[in-house]
């Protein structure tokens, strides 16, 4: 199993462009996570699905859309890139919303 | 809005020393919490899982602990190696997740 696997791994990308990052996971787990890391703030939940067919805002959802496509796959979307979301980005999954949570390896975005 | 802190931010002990980090957050109405390590430039990997229920986990040398009216959480390490050294990170979840900033741990040969 590779559990949580996201892609790209890096990328730079100009300040509107648009973009999407893919996370994908094999566990059969029904909750997905978008998370945020940013130096001296922590990990950030910017969405999540608690199951297919449900998205809801976690703490930072502006500026970003999410897409549960199936219960693998689960989407974030950066309309109109700015400088402040240069961050490194996480997606994870769990069992059911409430269990143990298990990462993907994380992109690093960066805008100029 | 829950808030995590995790202190110190930064920890440095000699190989074979038994240790405690520390995880404290404002709102008991909690599901559960959470111990994760991070690798530089990695990704999150879960230790242990405390259901709010719950007093304690424990995991080879690890072993958590959760007093939900006090709103703390501790991470005991015994025996450390050097292999240890990363960044600790505790996560509560209730309605959301909220992650502390982490404890860097260097564990000296």
């Amino acid at each position: 199993n590779a559990g949580v696997t996201q892609t790209p791994k890096f990328q730079v990308l100009k300040t509107g462009q648009s973009m999407t990052l893919q996370c994908a996971q094999d566990m059969n787990h029904n909750s997905m996570y978008w998370y945020r890391q940013d130096p001296g703030m922590g990990l950030r939940l910017i969405y999540y699905s608690a199951s297919e067919g449900t998205t809801d805002k976690g703490e930072v959802p502006n500026g970003y859309n999410v897409s549960r496509l199936n219960k693998r796959e689960f989407s974030l979307r950066l309309e109109s890139a700015a400088p402040s979301q240069t961050s490194v980005y996480f997606c994870a999954s769990s069992p059911m919303w409430g269990n143990e949570q298990f990462f993907g390896p994380g992109t690093r975005l960066t805008v100029l | 809005k829950q808030e995590v802190t995790q202190i110190p931010a930064a920890l440095s002990v000699p190989e074979g020393e038994n240790l405690v980090l520390n995880c404290s957050f404002t709102d008991s109405a909690i599901y559960n919490l959470q111990w994760f390590r991070q690798d530089p430039g990695k990704g999150l990997t879960s230790l242990l899982l405390i259901q709010s229920s719950q007093r304690e986990q424990t995991s080879g040398r690890l072993n958590a602990s959760l007093d939900k009216s006090s709103g703390r959480s501790t991470l005991y390490i015994a025996a450390s190696q050097p292999g240890d050294s990363a960044t600790y990170l505790c996560a509560v979840g209730g309605n959301q997740f909220y992650f502390g900033t982490g404890t860097s741990l260097t564990v000296i040969p």
